[in-house]
C-alpha cells in the first residue's frame, strides 16, 4: 500500500553539529511534502514543505531535499540546537477516501547532546 | 502558539462512554482536521470539514463523528469507547482547507479510556 516511513526511529547528535531526518515514501503521484517538529506534550509545528516540481528549499537553518527518483526525502538541520530535540515528522498529500489529507510517517526522535 | 485552541487537554473515561473534544480554528481559518496519534500508528487522518461540510474522510471510525458550527469550531465525538481509543486526538486547522496547504496543530487532548 501507499505510506510514508522514516529510516531511523531515533537519532541522536551533539550540539553544534548538522543533523539529517530521511523519509521515504511510495505513492510517485505525491507532489506535495511537508515536514513538521513535535515537542513533548505540543502539537506537530509546521518546518517547512516541498512541492514535488522542486528538487530543494531552504528556511532558517532547515533544508528539504526532495529525490523523486528515489521517492526519498530529507531534512537538515544546520548547527543543531538542544532546542532541536523533538519528534519530527514528514507528511505527504494523500487521496484518502474523499479527498485529500496528510499522510505522516511514524516519527523520527531527535536527540541533541551537550 | 498556533492559534489552535482545543479543549479539554484531559479526558479520563471509562470503556462504553461517550465523549465530545472541542477545537477552535486559528483565526481566519476556514478548514479544521482531527487527528489521532497513538504510539503504534503514529498520526492518523480522522476527517475535514470546510465551511460547516465534510470535505475529506480518513480511516475514521464509525463510533467517532464529527461536525463543524457555523462559528467554524468543530467538535469530534467519540462513542462507545474502547480501551484501544486511548490517545492524543489533534485538531488541526487551514485557511482554505485545498490541497498544498500547511496545517497549523492545536496542543491535543489526551484521552485515556479506562
Amino acid at each position: 500500500g501507499e505510506s510514508v516511513g522514516l529510516h531511523l526511529p531515533t537519532l541522536s547528535v551533539q550540539e553544534g553539529d548538522n543533523s539529517i531526518i530521511n523519509c521515504a515514501y511510495s505513492n510517485s503521484a505525491s507532489d506535495y511534502f511537508i515536514w513538521y517538529k513535535q515537542e513533548s506534550g505540543k502539537g506537530p509545528q509546521f518546518i517547512i514543505d516541498i512541492r514535488s516540481n522542486m528538487d530543494k528549499r531552504q528556511g532558517q537553518r532547515v533544508t528539504v531535499l526532495l529525490n523523486k527518483t528515489v521517492k526519498h526525502l530529507s531534512l537538515q538541520i544546520a548547527a543543531t540546537q538542544p532546542g532541536d530535540s523533538a519528534v519530527y515528522f514528514c507528511a505527504e498529500l494523500k487521496n484518502s477516501n474523499s479527498g485529500y489529507a496528510l499522510n505522516f510517517g511514524k516519527g523520527t526522535s531527535l536527540l541533541v547532546t551537550p | 502558539d498556533s492559534g489552535v485552541t482545543q479543549t479539554p487537554k484531559h479526558l479520563i473515561t471509562a470503556t462504553g462512554q461517550r465523549v465530545t473534544l472541542r477545537c477552535s480554528p486559528r483565526s481566519g481559518d476556514l478548514s479544521v482536521y482531527w487527528y489521532q496519534q497513538s504510539l503504534d500508528q503514529g498520526l492518523q487522518f480522522l476527517i475535514q470539514y470546510y465551511n460547516g461540510e465534510e470535505r475529506a474522510k480518513g480511516n475514521i471510525l464509525e463510533r467517532f463523528s464529527a461536525q463543524q458550527f457555523p462559528d467554524l469550531h468543530s467538535e469530534l465525538n467519540l462513542s462507545s469507547l474502547e480501551l484501544g481509543d486511548s490517545a492524543l486526538y489533534f485538531c488541526a486547522s487551514s485557511q482554505r482547507g485545498t490541497t498544498n496547504e500547511k496545517l497549523f496543530f492545536g496542543s491535543g487532548t489526551q484521552l485515556s479510556v479506562l
